[in-house]
């Protein structure tokens, strides 16, 4: 089956520190990967939706200049949590969607993540 | 605009019980509706989606949903629950379109008593 691999899990971190998150489709292609937020026993919440070759477009509220994506290829994208704060800590989950239509998004294990 | 609500945050269900998790979906088009389920620490795992085919969708692990129009529902039952059952469940919808943005419901716990 189709496989998406987020890396890392986990990480934990000063204040202060940039954080890059990867999205790899394994098996397929994905011109579309979406990025989640989750907060402890909450639901996702969309943060962006990054397309293959082109600029992420980000969901009300978030800033696009702390949350930066790149989807420079149909098998990666990355997100990077620049000058990160306590208060980015949170679940982070990537999606991507088959390239091929009719096809439902595949979810990461997600990142962990813990500023201090 | 699309939204999902998902009735009753905890389900708790003893073991060899009918589970029913309730899904009630808006949306101004034909929907496609989802329910994902999330173990700790993990992401999400679709059991099943409606993509306006039958409306009885079965799914794996034993879950199936029906989809009803007239109550705008998309409920997710298992005949039996097993103790790995236990997780958190999500609903969601999307309008079918190529970038499929999914809009999720609050979730809703399952525990399974043994």
């Amino acid at each position: 089956g189709a496989v998406v691999s987020q890396h890392p899990s986990r990480v934990i971190c000063k204040s202060g520190t940039s954080v890059k998150i990867e999205c790899r489709s394994l098996d397929f292609q994905a011109t579309t990967m979406f990025w989640y937020r989750q907060f402890p026993k909450q639901s996702l919440m969309l943060m962006a939706t990054s397309n293959e070759g082109s600029k992420a477009t980000y969901e009300q509220g978030v800033e696009k200049d702390k949350f930066l994506i790149n989807h420079a290829s149909l098998t990666l994208s990355t997100l990077t949590v620049t000058s990160a704060h306590p208060e980015d800590s949170s679940f982070y989950i990537c999606s991507a969607c088959p390239t091929v239509s009719n096809q439902p998004q595949h979810f990461g294990d997600g990142t962990r993540l813990s500023i201090l | 605009a699309q939204s999902v609500t998902q009735l009753g945050s905890h389900v708790s269900v003893s073991e060899g019980a009918l589970v029913l998790l309730r899904c009630n979906y808006s949306s101004s088009v034909p929907p496609y509706l989802f329910w994902y389920v999330q173990y700790p620490n993990q992401g999400l795992q679709l059991l099943l989606k409606y993509t306006s085919a039958a409306t009885l969708v079965k799914g794996i692990n034993g879950f199936e949903a029906e989809f009803k129009k007239s109550e705008t529902s998309f409920h997710l039952t298992k005949p039996s629950a097993h103790m790995s059952d236990a997780a958190e469940y999500f609903c969601a919808v999307s309008d079918g379109s190529g970038a499929q943005k999914l809009v999720f419901g609050q979730g809703t716990r399952l525990t399974i008593n043994p």
